[in-house]
């Protein structure tokens, strides 16, 4: 069974820059969730997806969006990016929302703004 | 605001000794907690979980213990091995779901 897979692994934008992140998650699972880890920061809930709609929003800008289709891939958006942006962005799929279950990681992509 | 606290950024243990490394939540509503063990270059891997219906989950090596008037857990490894060298996180939820609240993590080194 395939795990979560994120692309691209690695990522290098200027300011002001967007960016897209994809994430397909375990098949079967419906339920994807994104993190952004920075140093000192931990994990830094983003938002979750299940079935094409966002259930969850963490505290993040507007500048930072996403969406889910129906195959329950999942997408990330940041536009207009910073240089505090560059993380590293991890995507969570679990089988359904709303169940005490744990998430299955990707290895996430690094995005580096310069 | 830092919901869920790891105080402790790094730790070391020798092989075979007993690693403990402890988290603090400050909501009350929490009441589902997991520990992931992240590596290098990997996305964090689920380790163990606990619901606030218990106070001790064991799995093999790794035992995690809560204390829900002192809105602390803890996660014990006995005995710790080499391979266990990572960085812990512990996250808490307050409800269902898949929202989860992570500490900043604890850096694990079990040297031989």
């Amino acid at each position: 069974k395939a795990g979560v897979t994120q692309t691209p692994r690695y990522l290098i934008k200027t300011r002001g820059q967007q960016v897209t992140l994809s994430c397909s998650p375990i098949s079967g699972h419906r339920s994807v969730s994104w993190y952004q880890q920075t140093p000192g920061q931990g994990l830094q809930f983003l938002f979750e997806y299940f079935s094409e709609t966002q259930r969850n929003k963490g505290n993040f800008p507007g500048r930072f969006s996403g969406r889910q289709f129906s195959n329950s891939r999942s997408e990330m958006n940041v536009s207009t990016l910073e240089l505090g942006d560059s993380a590293l962005y991890l995507c969570a799929s679990s089988l359904e929302a709303g169940v005490w279950t744990e998430a299955f990681f990707g290895q996430g992509t690094r995005l580096t703004v310069v | 605001d830092q919901q869920v606290k790891q105080n402790s950024p790094s730790l070391s243990v020798q092989e075979g000794r007993i690693s403990i490394l402890n988290c603090d939540y400050t909501n009350s509503m929490f009441d589902y907690f997991l520990w992931y063990k992240k590596y290098p270059a990997e996305g964090p891997t689920f380790l163990i979980s606990i619901s606030s219906i218990k106070d001790k989950n064991e799995d093999g090596r790794f035992t995690v213990f809560l204390n829900k008037s002192a809105k602390h857990l803890s996660l014990h490894i006995v005995p710790s091995q080499p391979g266990d060298s990572a960085v812990y996180f512990c996250a808490a939820s307050a409800e269902t779901g898949n929202q989860f609240y992570f500490g900043t993590g604890t850096s694990l080194t079990v040297i031989p």
